[in-house]
């Protein structure tokens, strides 16, 4: 199995919901990204887990809790969003060092 | 600031011609070189990887890089109206942990 998997497809939520997004691997990779990309702009990256550890964090607001259990999974905690949150959400993943990012599918947020 | 430059285009190709792609970037201690290839609502897909200066081919993509003049290009040979999409040229700059750097991505279409 060498792809990324991502869950759900699509959500919606309210301002005062709490959510998670959920992605996993099976590439071997110990490297695991989150990146938040609006319509027609480039993805931007939120967060790097390198080894299970967070290693990057690209200033990104508190509503957005990341969180690595283990080498193959990240999750992506959701609270107190606003509607400019909307975005495609996209995990990937690759050895570290970040060569050859793979992405995932990616969840379709919408907040309402 | 490091930037990636691309020009958004829409370029518009013939069926079976060749489709070149541009892309600029502004730090010279870059060592990493991707261009991914994203259809409308999906994720980025990984097509060309480059890192040396030259040449690459896979198939009916030639990747090029010249690291002198801060610029790398992707040829499409014999263009399909199957290659239309957005394609973002993405760079690792030096010593980061992984963080790629996408440029805004160019939409080609490729007119049957």
């Amino acid at each position: 199995d060498t792809e990324v998997t991502q869950t759900p497809k699509h959500l919606v939520m309210g301002m005062t919901n709490k959510k998670s997004l959920k992605c996993e691997q099976h590439m071997g990779h110990r490297a695991m990204y989150w990146y938040k990309q609006k319509a027609k702009k480039p993805p931007e990256l939120m967060f790097v887990y390198s080894y299970e550890k967070l290693s990057i964090n690209e200033s990104v607001p508190s509503r957005f809790s990341p969180e690595c259990p283990n080498s193959s999974l990240l999750n992506l905690h959701l609270h107190a969003l606003q509607p400019e949150d909307s975005a495609l959400y996209l995990c990937a993943s690759s050895h570290p060092g970040g060569n050859e990012q793979f992405f995932g599918p990616g969840t379709r947020l919408t907040v309402l | 600031q490091k930037e990636v430059e691309q020009n958004s285009g829409p370029l518009s190709v013939p069926e079976g011609a060749i489709a070149s792609l541009n892309c600029t970037y502004s730090d010279r201690v870059s060592q990493s070189f991707f261009w991914y290839r994203q259809y409308s609502g999906k994720s980025p897909e990984l097509i060309m990887s480059i890192y040396s200066n030259g040449d690459k081919e896979d198939g009916r993509f030639t990747a090029q890089l010249n690291k002198a003049s801060q610029y790398v290009s992707l040829l499409i040979r014999d263009s399909q109206p199957s290659d239309s999409a957005t394609y973002l040229c993405a760079v690792k700059y030096g010593g980061s942990q992984g963080n790629l750097i996408f440029g805004k991505g160019t939409k080609l279409s490729v007119k049957p």
